[in-house]
């Protein structure tokens, strides 16, 4: 089946600091996105991305979908920031099903 | 893009009970989508809820275990039924608009 796999699986940052989130996906995706997943469980939606890159304020989102990979930048890194990011991608065909990455666990420390 | 209000937002509910879980949208959508996450895991799609016709079900899933309604364009209930503590999670619908659009979630704790 399809696999959309993220790293890394864990991350701890301290306030400040940057990082990249990394996202491969086994094959064409035409629906691409990054969601933050918060304490409370709630899922906001990041970036709606299938191709190119996007920026919105400290968080910016590259995907190159001929080499199945999409990555996603958070700079200058807050508490608020913690929590799970996840990527989803749509697969081709009369399925509108969206199939969730393993997820990446962002702590940041104060 | 579409807003979805999901209720309940948690509940801890009796093993061999049922619970209904309500999502309502504020646009006519043609799918709904159900999802699942295990404590500490990733989203699973449950099924997919279209209007009109029964819903489809994702392996591993089934429809005497999650029966969902779908009485109109902007409005789905998926039930847990016969609920066992495995069935703890957080339950999420989804709609295609703008990409994808969650609800907030039902926090679902089986004792």
């Amino acid at each position: 089946g399809i696999q959309v796999e993220q790293s890394p699986p864990d991350l701890i940052l301290q306030e400040g600091a940057n990082s990249t989130l990394r996202c491969n996906f086994s094959d064409s995706v035409n629906n691409l996105q990054w969601f933050h997943q918060n304490p409370w469980g709630q899922l906001i939606n990041l970036f709606y991305i299938p191709s190119g890159t996007k920026q919105n304020g400290r968080l910016s989102a590259t995907t190159v979908a001929t080499e199945r990979y999409s990555l996603l930048y958070i700079s200058s890194s807050q508490t608020t920031d913690s929590g799970v990011y996840f990527c989803a991608g749509r697969y081709g065909g009369a399925t509108n099903k969206l199939i969730f990455g393993t997820g990446t666990l962002l702590a940041v420390q104060p | 893009s579409a807003v979805i209000s999901q209720k309940p937002s948690r509940d801890i509910c009796q093993r061999g009970t049922s619970l209904t879980i309500q999502c309502q949208v504020d646009s006519q959508v043609t799918m709904m989508f159900w999802y699942r996450q295990q404590p500490g895991q990733s989203l699973t799609l449950i099924a997919t809820a279209n209007q009109g016709s029964e819903a489809t079900y994702e392996s591993g899933f089934v429809i005497d275990k999650f029966p969902i309604s779908r009485p109109n364009l902007t409005f789905s209930t998926l039930t847990v039924s016969n609920m066992s503590p495995e069935d703890s999670s957080i339950y999420l619908c989804s709609v295609q608009s703008d990409g994808y659009t969650f609800g907030s979630g039902t926090r679902l704790t089986v004792v």
